[in-house]
Parts: C-alpha cells; structure tokens; sequence
C-alpha cells in the first residue's frame, strides 16, 4: 500500500500560471480532501468529495478547481496562481463509512511557492 | 461555519510534565471530534478519535482525550511527556461532510 500519494514535492510558480496538483490513494476510499496549511491558521479544506463524480467546496474553494473520475484520483487545480495561493497543500482520504470512517489518511504535501 | 479554536499556540514543557491542550469548537449539533499530530518532516497522523459513547476516549502513545458537551470542549492530556513527543498538534471537527482544523499547538519538550 503506497497510501496517499501527491506530486510534485515542490513548485515554484509566476503568478498567473496554472498547474495541477496530483493525489492519489490506493485504499479504496471513498471520501477525499485537499486542505491548504498556512502558519498560525491551521489546515483549511479547499474542497472535497464523497465519490466519483461528487465534488463539493470547502472553507476556501476560489481559485481553486477539482474533478474525481476515478475512486483513486483527485487533482487540484490551479486555474492562475496567485502570491496567496503560495502554502503547502495537503491531500487527504478516508472511508466514509464503517468502523475507520472519518479517520483521514494524509499525503505528504506540496509546497507551492508563487512568485 | 463550524469553527475550531486552539487557545495555546505554543508550549513548553519539561519530559515528564503533564500535558492539556485545549480545544473548543462552535457548533452544538452532532460533531466527529479529532486530534492529529504533525511530527516534524512527517505526515499528519491521527492520534485519537470521538464520534459517540464514552467521552473520554484512549489513542496512541498515551495520549487521551475528553469530550465535554456542555463546554463544546475536546481537550487533550497527557499524563507524563516525552521529548519524542514535540511536534504540532491539531485538533478537528466533522461535520456534514466537512472537516474543520484548528490553529494548531505546537509543543516542545524539553529533555
């Protein structure tokens, strides 16, 4: 089990470029998150997903795109970065149901920095 | 929107003082509460969880924690800390199917 995988490590972007940040899991979960953790804030859920084809807005969703095709993957978009969207962004996953529901599994993080 | 507090930002302790760290959260309904541990360089993991029964609930490496409805409080303890215990602490919340973090503690220990 490789769990949850994210690439790349790091990223240096120029505002306005777009890129896509990858996720995936080899769990069979069904629910999965992107969160941004920037210092003294914590982690923000920027969106998330109960399943394939199901996607919904977290706390902090604008500038930010998402699609789930498949149970495994869930890229992040970013449609023109921003100096704000400079953070380190973590993937997440779980089952949404059952005796493990709700206990998340994280990736190991991008950390994105926006010229 | 449910929102999470951690009120202590940064500790200090000694190895074998007693930890609480505290957290509170503000909606009343039905809550999963959490608290994760981000050792330095490592993933975030999951230290213990409450979703019903018993509150107050055991996880790994000693560590527990109480759920007090009244106070919308789900602090977190530690009896006697370890050095390998320094790293930083989150606590959060589900709740329609959204997870919501606290700021995070983190807690340094000093041998």
């Amino acid at each position: 089990n490789a769990g949850v995988t994210q690439t790349p490590k790091f990223q240096v972007l120029k505002t306005g470029q777009s890129m896509t940040l990858q996720c995936a899991q080899d769990m069979n979960h069904e629910y999965m998150s992107w969160y941004r953790q920037d210092p003294g804030m914590g982690l923000r859920l920027i969106h998330y997903s109960v399943g394939a084809g199901i996607t919904d807005q977290g706390e902090v969703p604008n500038g930010y795109n998402v699609s789930r095709s498949t149970t495994e993957d869930f890229p992040l978009r970013l449609l023109s970065a921003a100096p704000s969207q400079t953070s380190v962004y973590f993937c997440a996953s779980s089952y949404s149901s059952g005796e493990s529901a709700r206990t998340q599994y994280f990736g190991p993080g991008t950390r994105l920095l926006v010229l | 929107a449910q929102s999470v507090s951690q009120h202590n930002h940064h500790v200090i302790l000694s190895e074998a003082a007693s930890l609480e760290l505290g957290c509170n959260y503000s909606y009343g309904g039905t809550v999963n509460l959490f608290w994760y541990v981000q050792y330095p360089g490592q993933h975030l993991q999951l230290l213990l969880k409450y979703f019903s029964g018993d509150p107050l609930v055991k996880g790994i490496k000693g560590f527990e924690a109480e759920f007090i409805k009244s106070k919308f409080s789900f602090n977190l303890r530690k009896p006697s800390v370890q050095w390998s215990d320094t790293a930083e602490y989150f606590c959060a919340v589900y709740n329609f199917n959204k997870f919501y973090f606290g700021s995070g503690t983190k807690l340094n220990v000093k041998p």
